[in-house]
């Protein structure tokens, strides 16, 4: 069975710091993985996924995700947040062939000023 | 291009009525998809549609639903509702469906409290 974990529930970060949310997923074949965020009252964006080929993947608002099999990671990183960035983040690995995603139980980020 | 849209986006109801939740997938999207999302259990899967024919379902009882009609639209029904049942309902929408590979757009959501 498919399985993520995001070990982090909440997260503080400064505005203009890096951050970084990590990912570990349970997954018996090549897993397609998935980024996306949900801000307050709304439904999730997609920031980023891995399907195959460079283990490290650009997605949208500077986000930018790293590929590792031998640790089953899939974690997230951001160079310089923006308070905008605030927000609940949601790793998810879904099969090939079909699209039932299994989400992790999301990581909320706080930016402060 | 307009995104997936959700109606009602509130709702309230009482143990043991029913209620339909109903989606407008992005324009050209076949593939609808509906998940729960509460702070408990998080977002799981409850089942896809495509073409009008479920084609993948979670792990959920009876109880819930779905249907989805000619013009990609997609109601889904809860009946004999309990108070678990009160959650952010997600719908999204693909073009194709049927693999990870097709991006999932996902709509506002309707919360749904049950008393």
């Amino acid at each position: 069975a498919q399985s993520v974990t995001q070990p982090d529930i909440h997260i503080t970060v400064s505005e203009g710091a890096s951050l970084e949310l990590r990912c570990n997923y349970s997954y018996g074949a090549t897993p397609y993985l998935f980024w996306y965020v949900q801000s307050p009252g709304q439904g999730l964006q997609l920031l980023l996924k891995y399907f195959s080929g460079d283990t490290l993947v650009q997605g949208i608002k500077g986000f930018e995700a790293e590929f590792k099999r031998s640790q089953s990671s899939f974690n997230l990183r951001k160079p310089s947040v923006h308070w905008s960035d605030a927000a609940e983040y949601f790793c998810a690995v879904g099969p090939y062939n079909d699209y039932k995603l299994s989400f992790g139980a999301g990581t909320t980020v706080t930016v402060r000023a | 291009k307009a995104g997936v849209t959700q109606t009602p986006r509130y709702l309230i109801k009482t143990r043991g009525q029913q209620v339909t939740l109903s989606c407008s997938p992005i324009s050209g999207h076949r593939s609808v998809s509906w998940y729960q999302q509460t702070p408990g259990q998080g977002l799981q899967f409850l089942f896809e549609y495509f073409s009008e024919t479920q084609r993948n379902k979670g792990n959920f009882p009876g109880r819930f639903s779905g249907r989805q009609f000619s013009n990609s639209r997609s109601e889904m029904n809860v009946s004999t509702l309990e108070l678990g049942d009160s959650a952010l309902y997600l719908c999204a929408s693909s073009l194709e469906g049927g693999g990870s590979t097709d991006t999932q757009y996902f709509g506002p959501g309707t919360r749904l409290t049950v008393l």
